[in-house]
């Protein structure tokens, strides 16, 4: 695999349940990031890590739980969820380079769905 | 705060044709870059171009390119020779320099090509 790839692709999931969400970085970088796209509404950034370590929690309810266990991977934990977290959720990763043109790569998404 | 703003929620162009999306920021720093990512439908976000905000030229990637208007805080994507694979949503982002890795999104532009 290249790029940056997330599983599983497709959830759904009571409000009860208990998930995670993966993501994996082939790039080689060292910042992670989750954003969260919901309908009509622009990409909102949730967490950042650089280097493992939680740089940003752009004010994310705690039903949501991030892990980033290397600067390969990253994980996104959910548990009682409501149905307005349905949404599409984006891994990115980025070499984080202050003071360059860092880019930040995206992986292809999970569609979540909370009934 | 910083904020992006894609005044253009659709769009349709010609296959072959041209069609320029626009976009507008606010932001009282001087130092930043912006970007423009397609999102198919198959929703991974692809990055297209991006500008350095001290850099006074234009950037380019083949049919793709911008008219960076500092002074107005404008950046318009400009695709020449619409292809049907440009068919997507398209993001502007924007992203400050030295002040970590966050990106703040637009709200999007459907771009629609009509064979």
């Amino acid at each position: 695999e290249t790029g940056v790839t997330q599983t599983p692709r497709h959830l759904v999931m009571g409000m009860t349940n208990k998930k995670s969400l993966k993501c994996e970085q082939h790039l080689g970088h060292n910042a992670m990031y989750w954003y969260k796209q919901s309908a009509k509404k622009p990409l909102e950034l949730m967490f950042v890590y650089n280097f493992k370590e939680q740089t940003e929690n752009n004010s994310v309810p705690s039903r949501f739980s991030p892990e980033c266990p290397n600067s390969s991977h990253l994980f996104l934990h959910l548990h009682t969820l409501q149905p307005e977290d349905s949404a599409l959720y984006l891994c990115a990763s980025s070499q984080f380079l202050t003071g360059s043109t860092d880019t930040q790569y995206f992986g292809p998404g999970t569609r979540l769905t909370v009934l | 705060a910083q904020t992006v703003t894609q005044s253009q929620p659709e769009m349709s162009v010609q296959e072959a044709e041209t069609v320029t999306l626009s976009c507008t920021y606010d932001t009282s720093e001087s130092d930043y870059y912006l970007f423009w990512y397609k999102q198919p439908p198959s929703r991974q976000m692809i990055l297209v171009i991006r500008q350095e905000a001290y850099k006074q030229q234009n950037a380019t990637e083949n049919r793709f390119s911008v008219n960076f208007q500092k002074a107005a805080k404008s950046f318009s994507l400009k695709i020449s020779d619409s292809q049907l694979g440009d068919a997507a949503m398209y993001f502007c982002a924007y992203r400050v320099n030295n002040a970590g890795n966050m990106l703040t999104f637009g709200g999007g532009t459907r771009l629609m090509v009509k064979p």
